[in-house]
């Protein structure tokens, strides 16, 4: 069955620390993969996203992920953590077939920055 | 360009109640998927809209339907409401898989 996983419900970070956001997923065949960020009360915004080829993304914001098929991994980084940048954060991954297809999302990581 | 737009913003409903929510997609968007998304929850796909069919649906029960009009905007009905109802309601348009847009969401209480 095709899921995410993400393992931290929530992290706490200083502001100007670096940042690692976790992520699995099980996905029978070459996955979609995305990174969405959710402010309160708001809806999501799609930070990145990997269909194929270099397996580092750049994403907006200042963050990046890199897909690791051995690990079934699309971990999310930022070098140095803004105090904006504290927000709900969503892996998903595409099920997709031909024009048509969902997201299949993971229960989320809170992020919390320390001043 | 609005992107996508969702009315209203918040709706407070009584158990047994229906409910209709709005969303406009984002300008040359043809496809409206629906999302439901719980308290600390992650988003679960309801439905997809493509050409007024709907294409794919998630694992929802059939009081939750929705509809696609010829301007591609959309709509999505709950009947006999429950309490565990309750969620944000998240609109995605798209003109290809992959390239979801998403609506602010619509806020529904059950009480």
């Amino acid at each position: 069955a095709q899921s995410v996983t993400q393992p931290d419900i929530h992290i706490t970070v200083s502001e100007g620390a670096s940042l690692e956001l976790r992520c699995n997923y099980s996905y029978g065949a070459t996955p979609y993969l995305f990174w969405y960020v959710q402010s309160p009360g708001q809806g999501l915004q799609l930070l990145l996203k990997y269909f194929s080829g270099d397996t580092l993304v750049q994403g907006i914001k200042g963050f990046e992920a890199e897909f690791k098929r051995s690990q079934s991994s699309f971990n999310l980084r930022k070098p140095s953590v803004h105090w904006s940048d504290a927000a709900e954060y969503f892996c998903a991954v595409g099920a997709f077939s031909g024009n048509t297809g969902k997201l299949i999302f993971g229960q989320g990581t809170t992020l919390q920055v320390k001043p | 360009d609005a992107g996508v737009t969702q009315s209203p913003t918040h709706l407070i409903k009584t158990r047994g109640q229906q409910v209709t929510l709005r969303c406009s997609p984002k300008s040359g968007h043809d496809t409206v998927s629906w999302y439901q998304q719980a308290l600390g929850q992650g988003p679960q796909f309801i439905f997809q809209y493509y050409e007024e069919e709907e294409r794919q649906r998630g694992n929802f029960p059939d009081r939750f339907s929705g509809h696609q009009f010829p301007n591609y905007s959309s709509e999505l009905n709950v009947n006999a409401l429950l309490l565990g109802d309750s969620a944000l309601y998240l609109c995605a348009s798209s003109l290809a898989p992959g390239e979801a847009f998403f609506g602010q969401g619509t806020r529904l209480t059950v009480v």
